[in-house]
């Protein structure tokens, strides 16, 4: 079936890297743009970052630090996150980013923790 | 960037009821590519309604989404036990693709 997988989270320092990634399965993963978005602990949603097929996009909180990717011979997405900072603090989700039909897939998210 | 607005911040309801949430945007949202998502506690979002009043796949009918512009409305015509959650509208019409701060249900 359709399906998003996370992984990679876990305890970084503060200024530490980390390299998030999403295995995708049950669609052609190279005919879709995909997100990340992420979620502090008791906070809202806020997006990351997107790509397409042949662009990128970032949030202003991120930019000059995350990096997304995609590799279509694996059917993965990545985000390399580096600088990592306290407020980067949050569960991790990949998304299926259709540009009509919104986010309609999602992971079960990976959690990411900043602390010294 | 396109700020949105949801209100209230909670909404307290009983099962049966009818729940109404608004979002309001900062600017008008591109071809008003509108989608409201449902959270529940540790669980991933849940894709209600797109492009502000389609139903996502497998969505039961009682949800319903209108609104154009800058002024969008998700509507649970009545409640069921598994409906109490919190509901986020976002904005995909441009970059960044900007959240709403949420709106929680909560069973009166």
């Amino acid at each position: 079936q359709v399906q998003l997988v996370e992984s990679g989270g876990g305890l970084v320092k503060p200024g530490g890297s980390l390299r998030l990634s999403c295995a995708a399965s049950g669609f052609p993963f190279g005919d879709y743009f995909m997100s990340w978005i992420r979620q502090a602990p008791g906070k809202g949603l806020e997006w990351v970052s997107y790509i397409t097929t042949g662009n990128t996009f970032y949030a202003d909180s991120v930019r000059g630090r995350f990096t997304i990717s995609r590799d279509t011979s694996k059917n993965s997405l990545y985000l390399q996150m580096n600088s990592l900072r306290a407020e980067d603090t949050a569960v991790y989700y990949c998304a299926r980013d259709r540009a009509v039909h919104a986010f309609d897939i999602w992971g079960q998210g990976t959690m990411v923790t900043v602390s010294s | 960037e396109i700020v949105l607005t949801q209100s209230p911040g909670t909404l307290s309801l009983s099962p049966g009821e009818r729940a109404t949430l608004s979002c309001r945007a900062s600017q008008s949202v591109s071809n008003n590519y509108l989608a409201w998502y449902q959270q529940k506690p540790g669980q991933a979002p849940r894709l209600l309604i797109y492009a502000a009043s389609s139903g996502a796949t497998g969505i039961p009918d009682r949800f319903s989404g209108s609104g154009s512009g800058t002024d969008f409305t998700l509507t649970i015509s009545r409640l069921e036990p598994e409906d109490f959650a919190v509901y986020y509208c976002q904005q995909y019409g441009s970059s960044p693709r900007t959240f709403g701060q949420g709106t929680k249900v909560e069973i009166k």
